[in-house]
């Protein structure tokens, strides 16, 4: 069975610019969410849906982040304008559903923003 | 934040046994999920413990209290790959689904 799929695995783009990064989860899983990590920390959630729904967005900076999942199955995280600020891998998780369920994170993408 | 508090670094030999701790503060426990994540990598779920009590998963065991907001990773026979960053996260029945996540404990694992 595949797990999370993201991409792509890197990118290198300059401030101001508009970057995207698309997460597939698990085959049948409800739950998505998108992570952020910094260096020496660990992931904090900025999204996460139930299908197609956005049920919990309260950590993400809705002036510059944008995110969607539009069939309930693959999503897209947008950030624009990027800053500087921005750089640090973004994590992408699926489960089946939300509550006790494990979560199963794919690779990541990291960004780097000059 | 939920004060999920854990070591920033241990180290250990091949072959020994290494206890990481971690304590939280929360409201509405909803259990704790124990991820090890590699160098660059996704972390990957080791354990999840809701109630009270030692989870034992090979060479692997997780420990809860939830009285004393706390729980630990037992890792015995330890092996040079075992060498990784350990994430303690919790989850809160409040904000279903949502994990709160510890810095990690960078292991690294001597021959």
């Amino acid at each position: 069975e595949a797990g999370v799929v993201q991409s792509p695995r890197y990118k290198i783009i300059e401030k101001k610019q508009p970057v995207a990064f698309w997460c597939n989860p698990i085959s049948g899983h409800n739950t998505l969410y998108w992570y952020l990590q910094n260096l020496g920390q660990g992931p904090e959630l900025l999204i996460r849906y139930e299908n197609e729904e956005a049920v919990d967005d309260s950590q993400l900076p809705k002036d510059r982040f944008s995110a969607e999942r539009l069939k309930g199955v693959d999503s897209t995280l947008k950030i624009q304008p990027a800053e500087l600020g921005d750089s640090a891998v973004y994590l992408c998780a699926s489960s089946l559903r939300a509550g006790q369920e494990t979560q199963y994170f794919g690779p990541g993408t990291r960004l780097l923003v000059l | 934040g939920q004060n999920i508090d854990q070591p920033t670094e241990m180290t250990a030999t091949e072959g020994a046994i290494v206890q990481i701790n971690c304590t939280y503060q929360t409201s509405g426990f909803n259990g704790l999920f124990w991820y090890q994540q590699h160098a660059g990598e996704a972390p990957t779920f080791l354990s999840y413990n809701v109630l009270d009590g030692l989870e034992e998963k090979g060479r692997f065991s997780s420990f809860l209290s939830r009285s004393k907001g706390y729980s630990y990773l037992l890792l015995k026979e330890l092996q040079m790959k075992d060498s990784a960053s350990y994430l303690c996260a919790v989850a809160r029945g409040s904000t279903l689904g949502r994990l709160y996540f510890g810095r990690g404990t960078q292991l690294t694992v001597w021959p």
